[in-house]
């Protein structure tokens, strides 16, 4: 079958550091995406890796290793407005298969 | 530029009843995907048209399930008859082309609660 494994919920401090890890064991792979997803909102899209290595985007990076079936989401200098729902997504031909997703809660 | 709509934002129907769901896909984007979430669980795939053509459909779960293009621009979902494990919310998604990169943009999504 096709899965994407990632924590339900993960908990950060304000202007810290987090990292969502994703894994995943799918039939076909393009690429991994991340979307955030805020309540009763769209997903929005994040980053998108097809080759292994690290894509920086402003305070959000992401990462990918083909040969480990695994990537991550870095959150920096955290904000309140980042409490969110983030997702890993693998590109299979068309569609995306999708990780359960993972709740961030920021504290102050 | 708008991004992708949905129409209803809400709908709440009794088992047995018809509901349609409407897209409005990204001007000028040629791919059109609906995707559902089911009772908290993974956002998954239903079907991709490109244009007015139904690429893939194979995620569509049974027959009482109907996704229509007509020229190549709004979609619209219709369940019929719906049930109770119909519920959930239902995403719709839109690219201009279908590469490998090709971002999807998202709609706000459709929440459907059977009764």
């Amino acid at each position: 079958g096709q899965s994407l494994e990632q924590p339900s919920e993960v908990t950060a401090v304000e202007g810290a550091i987090v990292q969502i890890n994703c894994t995943y064991q799918t039939s076909g792979f393009y690429g991994l995406s991340w979307y955030q997803q805020h309540d009763g909102g769209a997903p929005t899209f994040l980053s998108y890796n097809a080759l292994d290595g690290l894509e920086e985007t402003g305070r959000f990076s992401s990462f990918l290793s083909r040969s480990d079936s695994y990537g991550y989401l870095l959150l920096q200098e955290l904000q309140m407005k980042d409490s969110a729902s983030y997702f890993c997504a693998v590109r299979g031909n068309y569609q995306l298969i999708w990780g359960a997703g993972t709740k961030l809660i920021i504290k102050p | 530029e708008a991004g992708v709509t949905q129409f209803p934002s809400h709908s709440v129907i009794e088992k047995g009843q018809t509901v349609t769901l409407r897209c409005d896909p990204i001007s000028g984007h040629d791919n059109l995907y609906w995707y559902r979430r089911v009772m908290g669980k993974e956002i998954k795939f239903l079907l991709h048209f490109v244009k007015e053509s139904k690429q893939d459909e194979s995620g569509m779960p049974n027959n009482r399930f109907l996704a229509e293009r007509t020229g190549g621009t709004y979609s619209t979902l219709k369940v019929q008859p719906a049930e109770l494990e119909d519920s959930g919310v239902y995403f719709c998604a839109s690219s201009q082309g279908n590469t490998e990169g090709e971002t999807q943009y998202f709609g706000p999504g459709t929440r459907l609660l059977v009764l």
